[in-house]
């Protein structure tokens, strides 16, 4: 079965500086995918980032991106110019091939000092 | 936008009730999940549904049973709500007609059970 590790429960970060959020996972499948969750205290978890396996490029989305390492099973989150607001639970998830449910590791606390 | 609503923030019940969370999401997405998120064990898949009528069983569906008659609806049920069932309880819902199938999340359910 496929597991996902975050080995960081929480971290912090200055106001303006980057962080990087560390997940690896195991799997034995070539194609899948793999997200990142943003959880804020007390609201709704909204997609932050996706990367497709078979994408060697890595994903960007604004101050957010991604280091997917597919040999080492890697796939690190980056926040660039960290905001106040980026402060939540993140959450490293996989999606195997077909329609099969996400599997999640078992978050990161991020704080944002200002 | 797609919308995935929970019909409670925050629910108190007797130890011994029976207890209905339902779900609806209004993107007529074929997938729905039931997950229960606890500090320090992140989410845990306990039932999902790929269609109307179908459900299969997560990784912790003990003590809980689902139910789709809609396919905009999904409830979770526990039969006699027990202490250890004390827990925030997420819905989400993907479509199940391929791509990445990027799961949408409820607010989430805060259940307390005394």
């Amino acid at each position: 079965a496929q597991t996902v590790t975050q080995s960081q429960p929480e971290m912090s970060v200055q106001e303006a500086e980057t962080v990087t959020l560390s997940c690896t996972y195991d799997t034995s499948e070539s194609d899948y995918y793999l997200f990142w969750y943003k959880q804020p205290p007390s609201r709704q978890m909204i997609l932050v980032i996706r990367q497709e396996a078979y994408k060697q490029q890595n994903a960007t989305e604004n101050r957010f991106s991604v280091n997917f390492q597919k040999a080492a099973k890697s796939f690190s989150l980056k926040i660039s110019d960290s905001q106040l607001g980026d402060a939540a639970m993140y959450f490293c998830a996989y999606r195997g091939s077909g329609n099969t449910p996400l599997v999640f590791g078992k978050g990161t606390r991020l704080s944002v000092i200002a | 936008d797609v919308k995935v609503t929970q019909s409670s923030r925050y629910l108190v019940k007797r130890t011994g009730e029976k207890v209905f969370l339902e779900c609806v999401q209004d993107m007529d997405h074929e997938n729905m999940f039931w997950y229960r998120q606890d500090p320090g064990l992140g989410l845990r898949l306990i039932y999902f549904s790929y269609d109307v009528k179908m459900k299969e069983k997560g990784d912790i569906p003990e003590g809980y049973s689902v139910s789709r008659e809609k396919k905009e609806r999904f409830s979770l049920i526990l039969e006699s709500a027990s202490t250890n069932q004390t827990s925030m309880y997420l819905c989400a819902s993907s479509s199940g007609a391929g791509g990445s199938y990027e799961q949408y999340f409820g607010p989430g359910t805060r259940l307390t059970v005394t």
